[in-house]
C-alpha cells in the first residue's frame, strides 16, 4: 500500500522554529509538496521538492532526501497566523498525488 | 482571474438521491482533480482528469462519476448518496508541468 506518515499535532511558541516531519512509502515517486489548510478553508500550496536538498522561501523551507523517504517543513519565526494544518503529498505515478493525515500546528503567544 | 469555483458550498441529501457538484476554473488549466477530506484523513483523491475528454480513478472512486468536456469544467456526480459520503469535497487544478495545485472553497455535503 501506499503511506504517508507526519505527526498529528505540533505545538510551539511565537518566534520559534518548528520542524513538521513527513515520512512517506509511495509505489513511484516524483515529488514531494507541502500545503497549508486554515479551519474552514481549502488547501494553498507552500512548496515542492522534486530533488534532494533544501528549498526555500521566506519563513518556510522545505527538505527532501529521496534515499530515506523523508521530507520536512521547517517554519521560521513563527507567528499566530501559522497556526493551521501543514500536509505533505507525494506526486506518484499517472499524474496522482496523495496526501498524509495532516499536521495540526498550533502556536502559542 | 475567479481561480477555482465550486458550488453549492453546503448541501444535505437523503440516502440514494443524486446529484451533481460543480467545479469550474478560468486558469486554463489541463489538470484538474476531485478529493474527499474526511476529519483525520486528509485529502483522498476521487478522480483527475488530465486534459478535455480525459479522466482517470484515484484512491476512492466508488460511487462518484465524472467528466470534462470542457477545459474549464469538471463536475462530480454522486450516483446514489451514502452517508459514508458525508464529506468536505475540494476541487483542485494546475498546469501541466508544475506542482502547485490550486484548491476550491470547497462543498460540505452531509448525506442523512
Amino acid at each position: 500500500g501506499q503511506s504517508l506518515e507526519q505527526p498529528s499535532e505540533v505545538t510551539a511558541v511565537e518566534g520559534a522554529i518548528v520542524q513538521i516531519n513527513c515520512t512517506y512509502q509511495t509505489s513511484g515517486f516524483y515529488g514531494l509538496s507541502w500545503y497549508q489548510q486554515h479551519d474552514g478553508g481549502a488547501p494553498t500550496f507552500l512548496s515542492y521538492n522534486a530533488l534532494d536538498g533544501l528549498e526555500e522561501t521566506g519563513r518556510f523551507s522545505s527538505f527532501l532526501s529521496r534515499s530515506d523517504s523523508y521530507g520536512y517543513l521547517l517554519l521560521q519565526e513563527l507567528q499566530m497566523k501559522d497556526s493551521a494544518s501543514y500536509f505533505c503529498a507525494v506526486k506518484t505515478g499517472g499524474f496522482k498525488t496523495i496526501f498524509g493525515a495532516g499536521t495540526r500546528l498550533f502556536v502559542k503567544a | 482571474n475567479a481561480g477555482v469555483t465550486q458550488t453549492p458550498k453546503f448541501q444535505v441529501l437523503k440516502t440514494g438521491q443524486s446529484m451533481t457538484l460543480q467545479c469550474a476554473q478560468d486558469m486554463n488549466h489541463e489538470y484538474m482533480s476531485w478529493y474527499r477530506q474526511d476529519p483525520g484523513m486528509g485529502l483522498r483523491l476521487i478522480h483527475y482528469s488530465v486534459g478535455a475528454g480525459i479522466t482517470d480513478q484515484g484512491e476512492v472512486p466508488n460511487g462518484y462519476n465524472v467528466s470534462r468536456s470542457t477545459t474549464e469544467d469538471f463536475p462530480l456526480r454522486l450516483l446514489s448518496a451514502a452517508p459514508s459520503q458525508t464529506s468536505v469535497y475540494f476541487c483542485a487544478s494546475s498546469y501541466s508541468g508544475q506542482e502547485t495545485q490550486y484548491f476550491g472553497p470547497g462543498t460540505r455535503l452531509l448525506v442523512l
